[in-house]
């Protein structure tokens, strides 16, 4: 069955610290995975996603297929970044995600 | 942005009594809306996948008779919480999407549900 696994439930940076949040999947198909945000008090809404292959907000993430993987990165965090993120997959062509347990990332000022 | 809306935000009810959520999409019609359960500091659970005009398909382990799902039209679909209990109370979230080959999920913002 497919996982979306996140190691690390919490992540404290200090603001212009880069920041990594881990996403590692399982999965034997060619799944399409993605980033989800949700800030204190607001609905879950689109970071990116692996097919647009863009940078959100200086957002970035790479499909690993060999490590099976989809790390998000940022040079330089902010303190509103602080927020809930979940790294999520569909599999073949199907609308249902699947979501990571989620991480929280708390930046420091 | 798509906007998808949910009534009420939060709902309080007794033991043994039914409640039901709308989600609404307000500026797109969604051919596919999804219901997803949240705990407490707990990752999205997905319960079930509504299609407007058909059944919908329940994930295994969720009660369909428990937690009625209704896809009236294609900007409405309603969860129905039947015989509610302690252990419904939760987190109720509802998504979106136009569909078409564009698979990305609009969200509703939630209802949070307590029954007593």
């Amino acid at each position: 069955a497919q996982r979306v696994t996140q190691p690390e439930k919490l992540l404290s940076v200090f603001k212009g610290a880069p920041v990594e949040l881990k996403c590692n999947y399982s999965y034997s198909g060619s799944p399409e995975l993605f980033w989800y945000v949700q800030y204190s008090r607001q609905r879950l809404q689109l970071l990116l996603r692996h097919i647009s292959r863009e940078s959100i907000k200086g957002f970035t993430a790479d499909l690993n297929k060999g490590e099976t993987s989809f790390h998000l990165k940022k040079p330089f965090a902010q303190e509103e970044d602080s927020a809930m993120y979940y790294c999520a997959l569909t599999q073949g062509g199907s609308e249902k995600l699947v979501f990571g347990k989620g991480t929280k990332l708390t930046v420091n000022p | 942005g798509a906007v998808v809306s949910q009534h009420p935000s939060r709902v309080i009810c007794k033991s043994g009594t039914s409640v039901k959520i709308e989600c609404r999409s307000l500026d797109f019609q969604a051919t596919t809306m999804f219901w997803y359960r949240q705990f407490p500091k707990q990752s999205l659970m997905l319960m079930a996948t509504s299609n407007e005009g058909s059944k919908a398909t329940y994930e295994q382990g969720v009660e369909k008779d428990k937690f009625l799902i209704n896809h009236a039209s294609l900007t409405l679909s309603t969860l129905t919480v039947t015989s509610a209990h302690p252990e419904d109370s939760s987190f109720y979230i509802c998504s979106a999407t136009p569909g078409l080959g564009y698979n990305e999920q609009f969200f509703g913002p939630g209802t949070r549900l307590t029954v007593l």
